[in-house]
């Protein structure tokens, strides 16, 4: 069964500053990886994949994760963040052929001014 | 367009007591799931279904049942609630066919359920 781990709980950082979450994942199949975000008091949404082709994936509004085979990794980045980013982000796996997501344990950004 | 709806949005229930979590989609997807959501836990599969009368457990599945007579429905039912039970409830869809998985769960907003 494939897992996922989010090392960092919490990630603290100031607007307009960089963000790097990061994001390992244990499979030894194909698999199909995922960035969920949860606003406060919302259902999560998703906010890029990677599925096949270019491992540099990237969200409407400026997050981009990549695709490391070698490093069983799919960290999630953005160059500059903003108060509104502020929100609990999930990394998710599926195994190819399989219908079920594994979430991770999240990590909680919060963006401070 | 409401994509997927919860309710209740809030409950309380004492030990012992037994509840039903109602989800409905309105988007005419196959596949359906039931997640809990602790702190520092992420999120637990419960049970899922991917079509109308299939259905099968996912992680947690122990104290809880499911039944999926419809595309649109997928309650979850607590019986014997007991504190450990105590979460928000996530119910989930998505739509998939061999060759056109897309990944993407669409999310009601969640069932805050407390056990007392």
């Amino acid at each position: 069964a494939q897992s996922v781990t989010q090392l960092d709980s919490q990630v603290p950082v100031f607007e307009e500053a960089p963000v790097e979450l990061r994001c390992n994942y244990s499979s030894s199949v194909s698999v199909y990886l995922f960035w969920y975000v949860q606003y406060p008091n919302q259902g999560l949404q998703l906010l890029l994949k990677y599925l096949s082709g270019s491992t540099l994936v990237k969200s409407i509004n400026g997050f981009e994760a990549e695709f490391n085979k070698s490093q069983t990794s799919f960290h999630l980045r953005k160059p500059s963040v903003h108060i509104s980013d502020t929100a609990e982000y999930f990394c998710a796996v599926k195994r190819g052929g399989g219908n079920k997501l594994t979430f991770g344990t999240g990590t909680q950004l919060k963006v401070e001014l | 367009n409401a994509g997927v709806t919860q309710t209740p949005k809030f409950r309380i229930l004492k030990i012992g007591q037994s509840m039903t979590l109602q989800c409905t989609q309105d988007m005419n997807h196959n596949y359906m799931y039931w997640y809990r959501q602790d702190p520092g836990m992420g999120l637990k599969l419960i049970y899922y279904s991917v079509g109308a009368g299939i259905t099968d457990k996912g992680e947690v599945p122990n104290g809880y049942n499911v039944s999926r007579s419809t595309t649109e429905d997928f309650p979850l039912r607590l019986e014997l609630a007991a504190p450990s039970q105590t979460s928000v409830y996530f119910c989930a869809s998505s739509y998939s066919t061999t060759g056109t998985y897309t990944g993407e769960l669409f999310f009601g907003e969640g069932s805050r359920l407390t056990v007392l």
